[in-house]
């Protein structure tokens, strides 16, 4: 079956520690992105990226980062730097309906890594 | 102001019930409008997607856009225990790389 795996699904961090969370999609998509949820917050965008080895801030970058090396893979570290690091983490990939510069991403997600700092 | 408002709920409903969940919104150029379903400790999963105004119909869901008012709604006919979960609406303009969400109502249906 086709989808998106996102491991682990619990981790638990000690401050000061850097932690990767891995996102791995086997639907072809060109496109992937990394959330953070919260609650009361929705979704917040970390980072995308359109193609391999290319990638663009979201809103909440700061202290976090990304590879993309791989099509299918896009890993995401969440470094010491970040303040507030406890959060359910979702990754996504998305194909792009419509015509050029005139449609839209529809995301498809994984099923979520939640982190704690201990 | 928030791009996208969501009302947090939580929602109780008896089984049966129609269910009517609603965004609104302020960027006029948002074009494409989705709802997504997300179980308890679960990724979002797509439920509806609609381009402009208008409705779209898919089985016991209706999702319905007014860009005029800049409000769409999501109905729910003959809610069921499995309809639970949160309701997070999403949008986005033309050709963007990303999508605006709002925070998600959480629907509880009672059987």
């Amino acid at each position: 079956d086709g989808g998106i795996t996102q491991s682990p699904k619990y981790l638990f961090r000690k401050e000061g520690q850097n932690v990767t969370l891995s996102c791995e999609q086997n639907l072809n998509h060109d496109a992937m992105y990394w959330y953070r949820q919260d609650p009361g917050q929705g979704l917040r965008l970390i980072y995308y990226s359109q193609i391999v080895n290319d990638f663009q801030k979201g809103d909440i970058a700061e202290g976090y980062s990304v590879s993309r090396e791989k099509k299918e893979s896009f890993p995401l570290t969440v470094t010491s730097a970040q303040k507030n690091p406890t959060a359910f983490y979702l990754c996504a990939s998305s194909i792009y309906l419509g015509g050029t510069g005139a449609g839209a991403n529809v995301l498809t997600f994984g099923a979520g890594s939640r982190l704690t700092v201990l | 102001q928030k791009e996208v408002e969501q009302d947090p709920g939580p929602l109780s409903v008896p089984e049966g019930a129609i269910v009517s969940l609603n965004c609104t919104y302020s960027n006029s150029a948002f074009q494409y409008f989705m709802w997504y379903r997300q179980y308890s400790r679960k990724g979002p999963e797509l439920l509806m997607y609609t381009y402009s105004s208008g409705n779209k119909e898919d089985g016991r869901f209706t999702a319905q856009v007014d860009k005029s008012s800049k409000y769409i709604s999501l109905f729910i006919r003959d809610s069921q225990p499995s309809d639970s979960a949160t309701y997070l609406c999403a949008m986005s303009e033309p050709g963007a790389n990303n999508l605006f969400f709002g925070t998600g109502t959480r629907l509880t249906v009672i059987p």
